[in-house]
């Protein structure tokens, strides 16, 4: 079976220092991995992607994360953090088979001034 | 990718009344749509799989003759809520899955509020 889990439900960081966001995931298969950002109310914008190829993925925004197959973890990262990055965050893994996808519960980012 | 639209953005309705929520894929057909909820600062649950000319999938615990969905063409989805109630106050995103990338385009939501 498939999962996903974040390991924070919030995190707060102060602006310009460096922020992480957690997520480890469990798969039968090759994943592939994702990380969402939702602003309140607003609808879903995708911050990067993992489909089998580099295990460093770049996403926009500044933010980036790593493949580790060892640790089965797919954590978020940004050098600098900023005010605007205040929202919650969603790790995804997408079982292939069926196009369906799984979410983690998320985690509110805060950035203190 | 893709471009994925969702009407009406905001709805507030009645209890007892049915509210339909629309979800196209601008750019390219799908003959695959899934529809979302999602509760107040919590993650997005699947409600079910929407699929062009045969019947919607749904997830364990999900009422279909609640939430009826239709594929009624390959850019075109719609979720229906019956007989709404307050406790069918959500968030509803609709996504069309992305061809042969493993990822799954959005749409921006509706808010659905049941009075």
């Amino acid at each position: 079976a498939q999962s996903v889990t974040q390991l924070d439900s919030h995190v707060s960081v102060s602006e310009g220092t460096p922020v992480l966001l957690r997520c480890n995931y469990s798969s039968s298969y090759s994943p592939s991995l994702f990380w969402y950002v939702q602003h309140p109310n607003k609808g879903l914008q995708l911050l990067l992607k993992y489909t089998s190829a580099a295990t460093l993925v770049k996403g926009i925004n500044g933010f980036e994360a790593e493949f580790k197959k060892s640790e089965t973890s797919f954590h978020l990262t940004k050098p600098s953090a900023h005010m605007s990055d205040a929202a919650e965050y969603f790790c995804v893994v997408s079982v292939n088979r069926d196009d369906k996808i799984i979410f983690g519960k998320g985690t509110r980012l805060h950035i203190l001034p | 990718g893709a471009v994925v639209s969702q009407h009406p953005s905001r709805v507030i309705c009645k209890s007892g009344t049915s509210v339909k929520i629309e979800c196209r894929s601008l750019d390219f057909q799908a003959t695959t749509m899934f529809w979302y909820r999602q509760f107040p600062k919590k993650s997005l649950m699947l409600m079910a799989t929407s699929n062009e000319g045969s019947k919607a999938t749904y997830e364990q615990g999900v009422e279909k003759d609640k939430f009826l969905i239709n594929h009624a063409s390959l850019t075109l989805s719609t979720l229906t809520v019956t007989s709404a109630h307050p406790e069918d106050s959500s968030f509803y995103i609709c996504s069309v899955p992305g061809r042969g990338s493993y990822e799954q385009y959005f749409g921006p939501g509706t808010r659905l509020t049941v009075t």
